[in-house]
């Protein structure tokens, strides 16, 4: 069935130092792909998405590619800041229904 | 615009009772899905709701758990009666649109606790 499977955490980095967080998937199809972040005391927000191979979603300096021929799609971002700090869970979605990972604690200190 | 609300955020019972979550989805959404993150592991689809009609509820533990969805607007999830492996947090979420590339808005939780 569909899965995915990221990096366990918990993460803990100094601030501008450089984040990769793995995320790789089993699917049937051609699914979706989603980073989502949750901030201590609020909701998941969606952080980026791609919606087909070799497409990259980046936002508020992070990026992640969809890699179809490693199924990966790992997020990365160049210099974290403390306010980075939050669970970040990789999904995909293949229709209607998201599949998660279990998700990665990032903890970053000054 | 107001987002994707839950109430309450923290309940706390014994094993036995019953609890109900409530989910307001943002205005206009007819898509509603319910997660659930047991600690530690994975966010687990629980169901979809489409309007007032269940779309797909395949992720469902037991019976002991019954979503409503009245009217097509606010829906409830309720535990009954609850058990200790029930305990952890409850997501809701909604969309627009269905497929693939459509994203859900997620609400901040329920955290439910089973002493």
């Amino acid at each position: 069935g569909d899965s995915v499977t990221q990096m366990e955490g918990p993460v803990t980095l100094s601030e501008e130092a450089f984040l990769t967080i793995n995320c790789t998937y089993t699917a049937t199809g051609y699914p979706s792909l989603f980073w989502y972040v949750q901030y201590p005391g609020e909701g998941l927000q969606l952080l980026l998405k791609a919606t087909k191979a070799d497409d990259k979603g980046s936002n508020k300096g992070f990026e992640a590619t969809y890699r179809k021929e490693t199924t990966s799609f790992h997020l990365e971002k160049g210099s974290v800041q403390v306010s980075d700090s939050a669970v970040y869970f990789c999904a995909l979605n293949t229709g209607n229904q998201f599949y998660f990972g279990t998700g990665t604690s990032l903890t970053v200190i000054p | 615009e107001a987002g994707v609300t839950q109430f309450p955020s923290h309940s706390v019972i014994e094993k036995g009772q019953t609890v109900t979550l409530r989910c307001d989805p943002i205005s206009g959404h007819d898509n509603l899905y319910w997660y659930r993150r047991v600690m530690g592991k994975e966010i687990k689809f629980l169901l979809h709701f489409v309007k007032e009609s269940k779309q797909d509820e395949s992720g469902m533990p037991n019976n002991r758990f019954l979503a409503e969805r009245t009217g097509g607007t606010y829906s409830t999830l309720k535990v009954q009666p609850a058990e200790l492996e029930d305990s952890g947090v409850y997501f809701c979420a909604s969309s627009q649109g269905q497929g693939k590339g459509w994203e859900q808005f997620f609400g901040p939780g329920t955290r439910l606790t089973v002493l």
